[in-house]
């Protein structure tokens, strides 16, 4: 089946502009990830959906990033006012839900590069 | 301050040698997971330890789990050069509203 995708996968933007980067889920998982990835680091946790509602936003670095899902699948990451500083690879992930255990599934990811 | 720590973080090693990579945190945590990660791609998950004792293994790949430890084993059998690639583990627990908390990656190159 399909997995969890991203688009764009490439983002060049100036500093100071506004973007959106979108993620499908896996059709049927309920709790959705966002977190952004540094060159030869690790994921960092950004925000937590679990349905339509963000059950975990503390990972957002400040009010420049805001993420949305409204219906329950989709999500948009939002990022105002961008600076140099937000170039990453920005991953999201979904799982199945509940706290059975908690194996996420990721997509490509989108790397935005902040000129 | 919840914390995983991977060791090593790097790793240079010959085909056929055989290594383990090891992960400790610094929580109770029954959950543990282990994700691949190829350069320039995203992160593939390969084992999910869900109890004291757990041993999972995928062709040349072993992960273990030792909950009293707060330590995992990722075990490479006669490497191969298509296992070069970045290990990541990651635990959950309640005191991380099941968040996961990821080790930095271990960096594994499999010269031939």
């Amino acid at each position: 089946g399909a997995g969890v995708s991203q688009t764009p996968s490439n983002k060049v933007t100036e500093k100071g502009k506004y973007v959106e980067l979108r993620c499908d889920p896996i059709s049927g998982h309920t709790a959705l990830y966002w977190y952004r990835q540094s060159l030869g680091q690790g994921p960092e946790f950004l925000i937590y959906f679990q349905g339509t509602g963000a059950a975990d936003d503390s990972g957002l670095p400040n009010d420049r990033f805001f993420a949305v899902r409204p219906e329950g699948s989709v999500s948009t990451l939002k990022i105002q006012r961008t600076e140099r500083g937000d170039s990453a690879v920005y991953l999201c992930a979904s799982s199945p839900g509940g706290v059975a255990y908690n194996e996420q599934f990721f997509g490509p990811g989108t790397r935005l590069t902040v000129l | 301050e919840l914390k995983v720590e991977q060791n090593p973080l790097f790793l240079s090693m010959q085909e056929g040698k055989n290594y383990t990579i090891y992960c400790n945190y610094s929580t109770t945590s029954d959950r543990l997971y282990w994700y691949r990660q190829d350069p320039g791609k995203s992160l593939e998950s390969l084992f999910v330890l869900l109890s004291n004792g757990a041993v999972k293994q995928e062709g040349r790949l072993m992960a273990s789990l030792d909950t009293k430890a707060r330590l995992s084993t990722l075990h490479i059998t006669a490497a191969v050069h298509d296992l070069s690639a970045t290990y990541f583990c990651a635990v959950d627990t309640v005191h991380s509203n099941y968040q996961l908390i990821w080790g930095a990656g271990t960096k594994l190159i499999i010269k031939p």
